[in-house]
């Protein structure tokens, strides 16, 4: 089934530490891509986007996320995180020619201060 | 410019009880979606629009009905509400973007969580 696949359910880091989630996907043809950001109690709200041109796609709050089509991958990344980057993460796809998007079953990430 | 909002907020209901979610937005898009988020499930889509009197099932539509007898409004029931509808339920808006690709970006209203006991 075409599905969508975050590796990490849970992620515990310490402030300042670097932070990667990963996301692959098993669509064929051309995607767009998405993170989804929940803080604790809240609404998802789009940390970036991928439609086309550089694979290597900057949002916001420092994050960013590289395009690897020829992994079917979309991961997130930041450098260096903050206690206020706690928050439960969605890896997104818009498969081809499709109205709907297909949410991964999301990573919480606790930073400890 | 409110977004995506979503009422009620919270509600409990009892079993075989029946309620309808609205949701409203004012950024004049198309396309409207019902997901449900349960723990470790990620988001799933119940039902969703492509536009003004029209639906479609999504892929957990069983036990709920939707409507869009206007743009802005996309109303979820529930007719007979059971306990494996307890969840937060959440509403988004998205446009088409671009001449010729479709570039979903969707925008999602703050939540409802609904528990059925």
């Amino acid at each position: 089934a075409q599905s969508v696949s975050q590796h990490n359910h849970h992620v515990i880091l310490s402030e300042a530490a670097s932070l990667e989630l990963g996301c692959n996907y098993s669509y064929g043809g051309t995607v767009n891509l998405f993170w989804y950001v929940q803080y604790p109690g809240q609404h998802l709200q789009l940390l970036l986007k991928y439609f086309s041109g550089d694979p290597l796609v900057k949002g916001i709050k420092g994050f960013e996320a590289e395009f690897i089509k020829s992994k079917f991958s979309f991961n997130l990344r930041k450098p260096s995180v903050q206690w206020s980057d706690t928050a439960e993460y969605f890896c997104a796809v818009n498969p081809p020619n499709d109205y709907k998007l297909s949410f991964g079953a999301g990573t919480t990430v606790t930073v400890r201060a | 410019n409110a977004g995506v909002t979503q009422t009620p907020k919270f509600r409990v209901l009892k079993t075989g009880q029946s309620m309808t979610l609205l949701c409203a937005q004012d950024m004049n898009h198309e396309y409207m979606y019902w997901y449900r988020q349960d723990p470790g499930m990620g988001l799933r889509l119940i039902h969703y629009s492509v536009g003004e009197g029209t639906t479609a099932k999504g892929e957990v539509p069983d036990g709920y009905n939707v409507s869009r007898l206007k743009k802005q409004n996309f109303l979820l029931g529930l007719e007979s509400a059971a306990p494996s509808q307890t969840s937060v339920y959440f509403c988004a808006s998205s446009i088409l973007a671009g001449a010729s690709t479709f570039y979903n970006e969707q925008f999602f209203g703050p939540g409802t969580r609904l528990t059925v006991l």
